[in-house]
């Protein structure tokens, strides 16, 4: 399987503090993204990050990507109590084909 | 403008039954696509189509099929529904060419007796 693989699997901190979350891929992709899910709904696209990008921000948001690892990370600053979701990444790697994705991290921020 | 919509939001089968999942989106997307997802196993892709008439398995369609009925419509159907299909059932839409953020709907909740 190409899936991509988050890390942590689950990850709770207090508000006002960093959360950090980690993607790894398996092989080369075109670009990358994050998508995050509150419970009981879809996805929502967060951001993404081309192959020839190295970081990029949105917001509270900066993701990072590393081509060479093959791996990405998802900093979220000053989080807030309304940040608790699961996050995932996804992959694409060229034409029609489908996004991968991860089996995601669930971020839990505590007021 | 509503984006990517399913029906039903929950639904209750017996093994057995047979029943179609479907899905609009009305953001004139050309690929669409059907997931499912499991505690702890992400989304698993089932069936996608990259455009209007054609139609390619994903990671896990035994069970399953698919029909693009046209530009807005792709729906899934279980023809004989097992337990292992309980799951909730996502449909996303992508522009091919475009940006490539897929939007998905809210989902479809399936238990299975």
């Amino acid at each position: 399987s190409q899936q991509g693989e988050e890390d942590p699997q689950a990850l709770s901190i207090q508000e006002g503090e960093n959360a950090t979350m980690n993607c790894s891929y398996k092989t080369s992709i075109n670009n990358l993204q994050w998508y995050r899910q509150n419970s009981g709904r879809g996805l929502v696209h967060l951001i993404l990050i081309r192959s020839n990008e190295r970081e990029k921000h949105s917001g509270r948001l900066r993701v990072t990507l590393d081509t060479s690892k093959k791996s990405s990370s998802l900093l979220i600053t000053a989080s807030r109590a309304a940040d608790t979701a699961s996050y995932f990444c996804a992959t694409f790697y060229s034409g029609n084909t489908p996004l991968v994705f991860g089996k995601g991290t669930r971020l839990s921020v505590i007021a | 403008n509503a984006g990517v919509t399913q029906t039903p939001k929950f639904q209750v089968l017996k093994t057995g039954q047979s029943m179609t999942l479907q899905c609009a989106q009305d953001m004139n997307h050309n690929s669409m696509y059907w997931y499912r997802q499991d505690p702890g196993m992400g989304l698993r892709l089932i069936y996608y189509s990259a455009s209007e008439g054609t139609t390619d398995k994903g990671e896990v369609p035994n069970g399953y099929n698919v029909s693009r009925l046209n530009k807005r419509e792709f729906s899934l159907r279980l023809e004989s529904a097992a337990p292992s299909q309980t799951s909730v059932y996502f449909c996303a839409s992508r522009l091919a060419g475009g940006p490539d953020t897929q939007y998905f709907g809210p989902g479809t909740r399936l238990t299975v007796l």
